[in-house]
């Protein structure tokens, strides 16, 4: 499969707790994307890298999450001392900068967080 | 405000039905718009994507139409079957590449 993937797919977690999700992106894609999703909502933007530059980052984004992407590959998206208020899905998506897919985002399936 | 509603929230249809579905924005500036199908618990996937100078997109039983005079665009699934249940998210993007503006998306339920 040469789409984009996310581990783990689920994640229970007790309120106070650190969890860090994992986000590969379809490889010749340069532009990473996290966003979050609450239960019928769409989704919202949490932050862009791109290669392994964190270019934007939402005000969604407190201090209480951190998002990497090392070697412009694959990214990490940790969250600390986790509260209630986290449980969601967390999307990510890559794109190109070129080719014909330019600027399309495409989604991976996501890893839905319930904190307890 | 950029945003982007969607109607109906909700929408149950029998199998081999059509349906449309409704998406009004206002954003600016606009780039494009997409439409997704999202699977329960799966990430988005792309339907289709229309230019402002597009007024109709097919992608086999799903037709996409775009008014770009009222900003408003429509999804119509023909002869509907049990796999079209999902929910479908309308996005805009405005400008910049990450720019993307969703809809909180209609979730359609086919029944047999």
């Amino acid at each position: 499969d040469t789409g984009v993937s996310q581990d783990p797919r689920h994640k229970i977690t007790k309120r106070g707790q650190n969890v860090t999700f994992r986000c590969d992106p379809i490889s010749e894609h340069n532009r990473l994307y996290w966003y979050r999703q609450t239960l019928g909502q769409g989704p919202e933007f949490l932050t862009y890298f791109q290669n392994e530059a964190q270019l934007e980052k939402s005000r969604l984004l407190s201090d209480r999450f951190s998002a990497e992407r090392p070697k412009g590959s694959f990214s990490t998206l940790e969250i600390q001392r986790t509260e209630q208020g986290d449980s969601a899905m967390y999307l990510c998506a890559s794109s190109s900068s070129l080719g014909q897919d330019y600027n399309e985002q495409f989604f991976g399936p996501g890893t839905r967080l319930t904190v307890l | 405000k950029n945003q982007v509603e969607q109607s109906p929230q909700s929408l149950i249809i029998l199998e081999g039905k059509n349906c449309t579905l409704q998406c009004n924005y206002t954003v600016s500036p606009f780039s494009n718009l997409r439409w997704y199908k999202q699977d329960t618990g799966r990430g988005p996937v792309s339907l289709t994507i229309m230019t402002f100078s597009e007024n109709t997109k097919s992608n086999g039983r799903y037709t996409a139409t775009l008014d770009a005079d009222t900003k408003q665009s429509s999804l119509h699934i023909t002869a509907s079957q049990l796999s079209d249940s999902a929910s479908y998210i309308c996005v805009v993007r405005s400008g910049g590449y990450n720019k993307l503006i969703f809809g909180a998306g209609t979730r359609l339920a086919v029944h047999p």
